[in-house]
């Protein structure tokens, strides 16, 4: 079956650091991959996605791309602020007809001033 | 624009008491409509799924059970709750099956907080 492995939180960085939040998958065929991020009460909210090979997917300076040769989906951001502290879900959906999307298990991020 | 509504956002219940949650979607025709729990400081764990009015699949066995009964509307209910029930749920949305929207990703309502005492 289809699975999504994050790296284990919580990371805690000072602000203006880099951002690396691993994600790998497992999946048949060519999956959309997605992250997804959650402010502390709140829903998740889409971030960011990527449907094919190669492609990068950006949004509020955060970026992944799509890595089919090593079937992975990091996320990085060059310079995180307070406001980006949250928990970040990496997901994908598979191909081909009804899909059901497979969540990762959150990656908490705390960024201290 | 497509929007879902959840509603109570938060919500205390004793042991053995009814439930009903409700999600609604404007804005779009025939989704799929989905049920997560997340426990604290946990991943989502789907509970049911829905492909169209009347049609629930069930993820796990459990105390809780889910019903459409319009196009657009998705009640998550119990007879009798547990304190394993508490926990934040979200209802979620997607319609991969319009025109130029394949492998769209779910969008999801703020969730409902429950507490059982």
């Amino acid at each position: 079956g289809n699975s999504v492995t994050q790296m284990e939180g919580p990371v805690t960085l000072s602000e203006e650091a880099f951002l690396t939040i691993n994600c790998t998958y497992t999946a048949t065929g060519y999956p959309s991959l997605f992250w997804y991020v959650q402010y502390p009460g709140e829903g998740l909210q889409l971030l960011l996605k990527a449907t094919k090979a190669d492609d990068k997917g950006s949004n509020k300076g955060f970026e992944a791309t799509y890595r089919k040769e090593t079937t992975s989906f990091h996320l990085e951001k060059g310079s995180v602020q307070v406001s980006d502290s949250a928990v970040y879900f990496c997901a994908l959906k598979a191909s081909g007809g009804y899909q059901k999307v497979t969540f990762g298990t959150g990656t908490k991020l705390q960024v201290i001033p | 624009s497509q929007t879902i509504h959840q509603w109570p956002a938060t919500l205390v219940q004793p042991v053995g008491s009814p439930l009903s949650l409700e999600c609604t979607v404007e804005g779009t025709s025939n989704p799929n409509l989905y049920w997560y729990r997340q426990a604290a400081g946990r991943g989502l764990q789907l509970l049911f799924y829905s492909v169209g009015i009347g049609q629930i699949s069930s993820e796990v066995p459990q105390n809780l059970s889910a019903s459409r009964p319009q196009d657009r509307q998705f009640i998550l209910s119990s007879k009798k709750l547990l304190l394993s029930d508490s926990g934040f749920y979200l209802c979620a949305w997607d319609n991969p099956r319009a025109v130029g929207t394949s492998n769209q990703p779910q969008h999801f309502g703020d969730g409902t907080r429950l507490s059982i005492l």
